[in-house]
């Protein structure tokens, strides 16, 4: 089975940086994924991690140690634009499905 | 526009009432994924098909079933509504492999009253 672990909630000011954790237990790993949701909203691609290290994509980082089994999400020079809640998903081997942590709901504060 | 399309985007019906709703794949994507939202609650797995047929298979209620037809768009019937089948319903296709996951429709809102 699978297990996918994140915060509940996070908070953070106009311009600061956010890490986001996620941790997971999986029999298969083949890649993980972060997505950002609006409330009411379709969650969007934000980033994908299958080797360990670091990827960049403007302000959003992600990062991944597959030994530990976790993850995390930075977001750099943060905008109000950027509440919303931050979804940690696994895919495991030999399947395209993709499961879901429960999600971190971020505040940002002017 | 994310490319996958559903219908209807807000439902709104009885207990024990049956609904279906409809999701069109993003154009040349074979899989289709069906996922529940309830309120404050994460991205629940329902079900997956590949090219007409069943891959996956999640935590589906049996009062639930779904299929995909040959034009690959798919189906979610709901059937004997209760009142905690009120939820977000979202699909997603993927292409194989792909190293960008799921695009998501804008999913469909369900309130059982």
């Amino acid at each position: 089975g699978q297990n996918i672990d994140q915060p509940t909630e996070m908070t953070a000011t106009e311009g600061a940086i956010v890490q986001i954790n996620c941790t997971y237990q999986t029999s298969g790993f083949n890649g993980l994924f972060w997505y950002q949701q609006h409330a009411g909203e379709a969650p969007t691609f934000l980033s994908y991690n299958v080797l360990d290290g670091l990827e960049e994509k403007g302000r959003f980082s992600s990062f991944l140690s597959r030994s530990k089994g976790y993850s995390y999400l930075l977001l750099k020079e943060l905008q109000m634009k950027d509440s919303a809640s931050y979804l940690c998903a696994v895919r495991g081997y030999n399947t395209d499905k993709l499961i879901f942590g429960t999600g971190t709901r971020l505040q940002v504060f002017p | 526009d994310s490319g996958v399309t559903q219908t209807p985007k807000h439902l709104i019906t009885a207990t024990g009432q049956r609904v279906t709703l409809r999701c069109s794949p993003r154009s040349g994507d074979l899989s289709v994924y069906w996922y529940q939202q309830s309120l404050d609650q994460g991205l629940q797995f329902l079900i997956q098909y590949y090219n007409g047929e069943e891959r996956a298979k999640g935590n589906i209620l049996e009062r639930f079933s779904a299929q995909q037809f040959p034009d690959l768009h798919s189906e979610l019937n709901l059937s004997s509504l209760e009142l905690g089948d009120s939820a977000l319903y979202f699909c997603a296709s993927s292409a194989s492999g792909s190293h960008y996951g799921y695009t998501f429709g804008s999913g469909t809102r369900l309130t059982v009253v």
